[in-house]
């Protein structure tokens, strides 16, 4: 089966820093598609950032970039000149092709001022 | 150990139709969640709720309403199933901030 993981509960970066948070995945397919979520106090799950497995470009969305090491099943969260509105939990999540999505047990990440 | 409890895993409605997804937790967690995920998309919040006797809309409540009577408990009724309501459809909970957890998804397709 399939799993997500997430190693640190909890992190925290000065503002305008950049921090990494760490994701690491389970999974016998080779196709299939992972995420990165931002959940802020309003609770609303935020897509930050995708990546489809075959590419072997990593993505990147602004501020928000990814690590892909397919071989490795690692996919990291780099966030580039903190702000205090990136302040969030964060939750990487795995879809494969039967469109079942597993999340990962989230980061809360603080920016300190 | 049993967590976040979606029930059913599969519905095919036809338009019109009226359905409740159930969803059951057992950490006695006050905060629950019903969110929707598209094909391709991120999730959307439907409705939450921060405690019994307590529920507020998310961004797409439309179509969808909610009760929470117990702790436990934060059933999803759809009234006048529409097309636009296939989708999957995940309950979380958590206590406060903290990591949510989330059920394994129903996935609903109206037709």
């Amino acid at each position: 089966a399939q799993t997500v993981t997430q190693s640190q509960p909890e992190m925290s970066v000065q503002e305008a820093e950049t921090v990494t948070l760490s994701c690491t995945y389970d999974t016998s397919e080779s196709d299939y598609y992972l995420f990165w979520y931002k959940q802020p106090p309003s609770r609303q799950m935020i897509l930050v950032i995708r990546q489809e497995a075959y590419k072997q470009q990593n993505a990147t969305e602004n501020r928000f970039s990814v690590n892909f090491q397919k071989a490795a099943k690692s996919f990291s969260l780099k966030i580039s000149d903190s702000q205090l509105g990136d302040a969030a939990m964060y939750f990487c999540a795995y879809l494969n092709r039967d469109d079942k999505i597993i999340f990962g047990k989230g980061t809360r990440l603080h920016i300190l001022p | 150990n049993a967590g976040v409890t979606q029930t059913p895993k599969f519905r095919i409605l036809k338009i019109g139709q009226s359905m409740t997804l159930q969803c059951t937790q057992d950490m006695n967690h006050n905060y629950m969640y019903w969110y929707r995920q598209d094909p391709g998309m991120g999730l959307k919040l439907i409705y939450y709720s921060v405690g019994a006797g307590i529920t507020d809309k998310g961004e797409v409540p439309n179509g969808y309403n909610v009760s929470r009577s117990t702790t436990e408990d934060f059933p999803l009724r759809l009234e006048l199933a529409a097309p636009s309501q296939t989708s999957v459809y995940f309950c979380a909970s958590s206590v406060d901030l903290s990591p949510l957890h989330f059920g394994n998804g129903t996935r609903l397709t109206v037709t």
